[in-house]
Parts: C-alpha cells; sequence; structure tokens
C-alpha cells in the first residue's frame, strides 16, 4: 500500500487570497500523479495528471508542479475565490498493472467572501 | 451526457442483507474500478478491472464481489452486509494514454443498520 499524504488537511482563506498546498509520495516506482477537485455532494473531477519531474501544468487561475525525485507536488491557485472551495485530492500511479491510483486524504479548501 | 452512470444513488440494507451496486460507461474505456469513501479516510480501492474480463482486489475487497459483465458494465456485490461496509461507493473508469484522469460516477450512499 504506498503512502500518499496530503497537507495541510483544511485551509480557511479569505477571497482572493493566493495559496497553495503539498501533496508527498515515495518517488520509487513513480509513474503519475494525479491532482482532482472535488466538490461537497459531486464527484471528483480531474485536474491535471502529470508524469515528468519538472512538469507544470495550469488550468485559469490553478496549477500545479512536480517534483519525482524528492516525490512531492504543489497546487496552488491564485486569487481564491468562494467557488473554489472544495476537496483536492492528490493520487499516484505507479508501475502496477491496471492503472490503479491510490489516493492521499485530500485538503479541504474553504474560501470566505 | 457521456459519462458514468451509478445506481443506486441511496440504499439502506439490514445486516446481512445482499445488493448489487450498478455502474456503466458509455466512454469505451477499458479500466474501470470501485472506491470507497469513508470519513478521514480518503478514497479506498476495493477492486478493480483492467480490461474486460480481468478483475482484480484493491486494498479492501474483504466482503465484496465484483463482475465485468462487458466493456461497459462493472458492478459491485455485497453478499452480506455488515455496519463496517456503510460508506459511500464511487465508481470510475479510465481510457488508455498517459494524459487521462479517472471519470467518477456520482457515488452510491450506502448505510447498513
Amino acid at each position: 500500500i504506498l503512502n500518499v499524504e496530503q497537507s495541510p488537511q483544511s485551509l480557511h482563506v479569505q477571497e482572493g487570497d493566493s495559496t497553495n498546498f503539498t501533496c508527498s509520495f515515495p518517488s520509487s516506482n513513480f509513474y503519475a500523479l494525479h491532482w482532482y477537485r472535488w466538490e461537497t455532494a459531486k464527484s471528483p473531477e480531474a485536474l491535471f495528471v502529470m508524469t515528468l519531474n519538472g512538469d507544470e501544468k495550469k488550468k485559469g487561475r490553478i496549477s500545479a508542479t512536480l517534483n519525482t525525485k524528492e516525490g512531492y507536488s504543489y497546487l496552488y491557485i491564485k486569487g481564491s475565490q468562494p467557488e473554489d472551495s472544495a476537496t483536492y485530492l492528490c493520487a499516484l500511479r505507479d508501475n502496477n498493472a491496471g492503472n490503479m491510483l491510490t489516493f492521499g486524504g485530500g485538503t479541504r479548501l474553504m474560501v470566505k467572501p | 451526457n457521456a459519462g458514468v452512470t451509478q445506481t443506486p444513488k441511496f440504499q439502506v440494507l439490514k445486516t446481512g442483507q445482499s445488493m448489487t451496486l450498478q455502474c456503466a460507461q458509455d466512454m469505451n474505456h477499458n479500466s474501470m474500478y470501485w472506491y470507497r469513501q469513508d470519513p478521514g479516510m480518503g478514497l479506498r480501492l476495493i477492486y478493480y478491472s483492467a480490461s474486460e474480463g480481468t478483475t482484480d482486489k484493491g486494498e479492501v475487497p474483504n466482503g465484496y464481489n465484483v463482475s465485468r459483465l462487458n466493456k461497459r458494465e462493472f458492478s459491485l456485490r455485497l453478499e452480506s452486509a455488515a455496519p463496517s461496509q456503510t460508506s459511500v461507493y464511487f465508481c470510475a473508469s479510465r481510457g488508455q494514454g498517459f494524459n487521462y484522469g479517472y471519470t467518477f460516477g456520482s457515488g452510491t450512499r450506502l448505510t447498513v443498520v
């Protein structure tokens, strides 16, 4: 069982603040790192799939970086808005069959207007 | 709309009863997965199917069985429900290629009393 850790567990920010979260994972047998956004009462939605060390991905105000050698990924949100309130999940795929992902516990973000 | 369809959305069972959770995807994805989500535990993999005709255990398979009926459908069966199986269950699927994330169904909230 892989150990994928996310920090912090929860975060309260004011509208307009920029914020970031961390995903830590074992760097051996790395294959891909996924980020998902999960709004309450909905299902998780894919944000990014990152595969290469040094990868940087961006979607609107959200971006992510990847360091496979040291085993971490950062997710950044610039100028947080109330609609960004959600749980952000990272998940690791290692070199196994079936494209299995091991999920971290998530970071719950709450943006106050 | 294309996606992953799960039924039912809600279910209450008595201890010892059996039921099957249904999942179907119309995206021609090869891989399908069943996860459970419990407070403070994140998403944990129950079973997965890398392709039609194959199924494998995930992290928490005890008390469950699965069937990959065809490429579209992947069902999860609880033979004798226990209170410990009270959870929210998510089905997901994934296409081939490095940059595909999972597509999740809307979830089934199961309570075993």
